[in-house]
């Protein structure tokens, strides 16, 4: 079954730029999908189709998605952004969903 | 608003059955597929499949096929996911969460149903 990859931890200093890695076999040619899960609720999904952002979600997060890694980058780090960050893709040989291992962002 | 809510806190014996609901507003509920998707506490999001809800059908993650059943109820725009033979390790978050089309992204997702499997 296809596997995502994500660092378990990522750490930055407020005002930073935070990179979240999702690694995956040839992922580039899947859409990835990235939730942010903050503690007690449920995800929100903050980046769709590699790149492209909900209304309300900030211009500082940002996505792409080449060879065999996504990544979700998240400029100028506040204190409000330390949640656990999830990606997603459809697996079409297996017609499932596939979650990464989710990443802790830490603001220190 | 556009909203999924899902019923109350379970806790069921270990061998059990759980039904957990999912009901939908604001939208049309048979334009979108429901997924469902559990976390174990501290753990990650693990996909366990989906039902549209328009026609019934279903997809499960292999993980659990066989033990997980999800129906809906279109006359009240609700959707079920029922777990079978619970054990411990089922103690989870169980969410619902809706898709217009596969492969887009989980747009809404409900508050999540806490499930809590002990003797």
């Amino acid at each position: 079954s296809y596997v995502l990859t994500q660092p378990p931890s990522v750490s930055v200093a407020p005002g930073e730029t935070a990179r979240i890695t999702c690694g995956g076999d040839n992922v580039g040619w899947k859409s990835v999908h990235w939730y942010q899960q903050k503690p007690g609720q449920a995800p929100v999904v903050v980046m769709y189709y590699d790149s492209d952002r909900p209304s309300g979600i900030p211009e500082r997060f940002s996505g792409s998605n080449f060879g065999n890694a996504a990544t979700l980058t998240i400029g100028r780090v506040a204190a409000g952004d330390e949640a656990d960050y999830y990606c997603q893709v459809w697996d079409t040989t297996s017609d499932h969903w596939v979650f990464g291992g989710g990443t802790k962002l830490t603001v220190l | 608003q556009e909203q999924l809510v899902q019923s109350g806190a379970e806790v069921k014996k270990p061998g059990a059955s759980v039904k957990v609901s999912c009901k939908a507003s604001g939208y049309t509920f048979t334009d979108y597929y429901v997924h469902w998707v559990r976390q174990a506490p501290g753990q990650g999001l693990e996909w366990m499949g989906w039902i549209y809800p328009n026609s019934g059908g279903t997809t499960y993650a292999q993980k659990f096929q066989g033990w997980v059943t999800l129906t809906r109820d279109t006359s009240i725009s609700t959707a079920y996911m029922e777990l079978s033979r619970l054990k411990s390790n089922d103690t989870a978050v169980y969410y619902c969460a809706r898709v217009k089309m596969t492969p887009d992204s989980f747009d809404i997702w409900g508050q999540g149903t806490v499930v809590t499997v002990s003797p």
